[in-house]
């Protein structure tokens, strides 16, 4: 079975907190993602990699980086945690333009 | 520019009804796909189909279908004989062949509901 995991299901953090991310997927896929999703506004893409430690911003780059130094693992990074990056994040591998697979979401909390 | 619209924000239908989202895409492209993905109350989303720019046959699959009509450059979706267990966000998705990485460029969802 195809598997792309994320490590923390819920979190919480404080605001100004260095937040960390984690997805990994077991698919030898190329693609990385990381969306985060609202309500209203559907699937907003933040940053995507084609490879290793190759990165491409998204629609809404602001205020996160990422880091891929393996080709299974793509980390999303918050600098500072702020109370407008409180929302679901969902992390997804692809092979070209097939279908892409997700991860199960991680609901952050930033207080 | 691409974009993806999901007109219906919300559907209500009673079970047993059939129902169909509506999907509309732009793209310069010539080659694209298009995506339908489930996201239950879970929140994982789930892929149900992928359909490439050139083929536009309708396809069929149990209780769900799927009408690609390039000339109207839209890509419904249809239940027939709704069930509880089709209450879910529902999305529509476009990747672009010459889009770097192979992007996915989603629609903001349609929330369907089914009451027994």
């Amino acid at each position: 079975d195809v598997k792309v995991t994320q490590s923390s299901r819920y979190l919480v953090k404080r605001t100004g907190e260095k937040v960390f991310l984690e997805c990994v997927q077991d698919m030898d896929h190329e693609n990385m993602f990381w969306y985060r999703q609202d309500p209203g506004l559907g699937l907003r893409l933040i940053y995507f990699s084609y490879d290793v430690k190759m990165k491409e911003k998204g629609d809404i780059p602001e205020g996160y980086s990422v880091s891929r130094e393996k080709k299974e693992r793509f980390s999303l990074i918050l600098e500072s945690a702020s109370t407008n990056q409180t929302s679901m994040y969902l992390c997804a591998s692809k092979f070209m333009n097939t279908e892409a697979f997700f991860g199960q979401g991680t609901r952050l909390t930033v207080v | 520019a691409q974009k993806v619209t999901q007109a219906q924000t919300e559907i209500s239908v009673v079970e047993k009804e059939d129902v169909t989202l509506d999907c509309v895409y732009e793209t310069r492209d010539t080659t694209y796909y298009l995506f339908w993905y489930k996201q239950p109350p879970s929140g994982e989303l789930v892929f149900l189909i992928r359909r490439n720019s050139f083929d536009e046959q309708n396809e069929i699959s149990g209780r769900y279908s799927w009408n690609f009509q390039k000339s109207t450059s839209s890509f419904n979706f249809t239940i027939t004989a709704s069930q509880v267990v089709d209450s879910a966000v529902y999305f529509c998705a476009l990747s672009e062949l010459l889009t770097g990485a192979n992007n996915l460029f989603f629609g903001t969802g349609t929330r369907l509901t089914v009451i027994p």
